[in-house]
């Protein structure tokens, strides 16, 4: 059983289209998150939600919105897509937010995201 | 601005050595979680040890924390090909906001 998954695994998609990448997570996890990788492997995070509320909202443009329809579900919706998008996104979940090892992350296989 | 920097950004051992990673750090921390990532996978957490903590073992892992200097090491002890992989350390500054640095890549070869 996946515990973290993402779909799509890979997604081929030009300048100014607008797509959505889907995280589910079957853990009964409170917390979910999403980070973006760049080419040069570094990982930033994103967006966190915890039962469906946002916590965390990083320096992120406003064409990236993400939604979370329940606590096992939080998707990001791209808007207007730039060259600069193309990047590995990843979604996590953790027990919640509270700290120590409730804040152990669980990581999706990932989105490769490529903008032409 | 990068929370976390590992130290060797590459690292090519013989399997049975020890590999031995740095991380460095620069805010005020709840815990330093290691994190394992094979070659177009996700993440795998290895090892979390909170700020009070100065050391902690998980199988043939051995994670030290040092908070006076800022500074965190992961040893891999009799290392296996299967190893092969990058390893982050990531900050943990509260709200469950990991901070990552930019990676080790370890090769081990049989």
């Amino acid at each position: 059983d996946t515990a973290v998954s993402q779909t799509p695994k890979y997604l081929v998609t030009q300048m100014g289209n607008d797509k959505s990448i889907k995280c589910e997570q079957n853990l009964g996890h409170d917390t979910m998150y999403w980070y973006k990788q760049d080419s040069k492997k570094f990982l930033k995070i994103m967006f966190s939600y915890n039962n469906k509320e946002l916590i965390i909202n990083e320096t992120v443009p406003n064409r990236f919105s993400p939604k979370s329809p329940d606590k096992a579900h939080l998707n990001l919706h791209i808007n207007s897509l730039e060259l600069g998008d193309s990047a590995v996104y990843f979604c996590a979940s953790s027990q919640d937010s509270s700290g120590g090892a409730r804040n152990e992350q669980f990581f999706g296989p990932g989105t490769r995201l490529t903008v032409l | 601005s990068q929370q976390g920097e590992e130290d060797p950004q590459a690292l090519s051992i013989q399997e049975g050595e020890n590999a031995t990673m740095n991380c460095s750090y620069k805010t005020s921390i709840n815990n330093l979680q290691w994190y394992r990532q094979n070659s177009g996978r996700g993440l795998v957490h290895l090892i979390l040890i909170r700020s009070n903590e100065r050391e902690k073992h998980s199988g043939r892992l051995r994670v030290t924390l040092d908070t006076s200097k800022k500074s965190s090491s992961l040893l891999i002890t009799a290392s296996r090909a299967a190893d092969t992989a990058s390893y982050f350390c990531a900050t943990d500054l509260g709200y469950g906001k990991l901070t990552f640095g930019q990676g080790t890549i370890l090769t081990v070869h049989p």
